[in-house]
């Protein structure tokens, strides 16, 4: 257990409809990651907060939001969504910004577009 | 851009038995990571070994080692005395240490089978 957890763990919706995945970094973590792996594209970064602030964002659709609140959680939102959409995403957290810093992995919310 | 490459979609071994997983990297920036990400069946991200660039010395946790050839941006991970729980799937993985965002970049993946 990473101390990072996710939910819902499963989820399954139609397209067009909108989603929301939440995200409780590990106690202390400043630093919150969501990353999506599908068959298609992998495991690819999709955006990075750190302490309410985004700090980078990768290969994210514009459909997609994120947001880190007060408490520290995230969470991803997927607008508009597309069968292409299903995959596992991932948040992960770390205790600050820089490559020194383990990234810790939850275990994933895995999302079925129907 | 950083690449991180995987050229073996799959491997077996057998158990007991030791494996080499094979990863080359792309990069022009001379501080950074690389990891190797072991993800079972459960699909949780579980940190196997890492490596510093600028650690001459290659990384060992246990039965894991790396063979890390920085000029030839190899990264390469040596699995001994393999056991039936090694099966998964294996990621190199390369993090910046000099970029504002401190993103993991991911290869496709080695699936390791374990033959008993």
């Amino acid at each position: 257990d990473s101390g990072v957890t996710q939910t819902p763990k499963h989820l399954i919706t139609a397209t067009g409809q909108r989603v929301t995945l939440r995200c409780s970094p590990r106690s202390g973590d400043l630093s919150v990651y969501w990353y999506q792996q599908s068959l298609d594209q992998g495991l690819q970064f999709l955006i990075q907060y750190y302490n309410g602030e985004e700090r980078a964002k990768g290969n994210i659709l514009e459909r997609f939001s994120a947001q880190q609140f007060p408490d520290l959680h995230s969470e991803l939102n997927l607008s508009s969504l597309e069968l292409g959409d299903s995959a596992l995403y991932f948040c992960a957290s770390s205790v600050g910004q820089g490559g020194i810093y383990e990234q810790y992995f939850g275990p994933g919310t895995r999302l079925t577009v129907t | 851009a950083q690449t991180v490459t995987q050229s073996q979609p799959e491997m077996s071994v057998q158990e007991a038995e030791t494996v080499t997983l094979s990863c080359t990297y792309d990069t022009s920036e001379s501080d950074y990571y690389l990891f190797w990400y072991k993800q079972p069946p459960s699909r949780q991200m579980i940190l196997v070994i890492r490596q510093e660039a600028y650690k001459q010395q290659n990384a060992t946790e246990n039965r894991f080692s790396v063979n890390f050839q920085k000029a030839a941006k190899s990264f390469s991970l040596k699995i001994s005395d393999s056991q039936l729980g090694d099966a998964a799937m294996y990621f190199c993985a390369y993090r910046s240490d000099m970029n504002r965002d401190d993103k993991i970049i991911f290869g496709k993946g080695t699936r390791l089978h374990i033959l008993p």
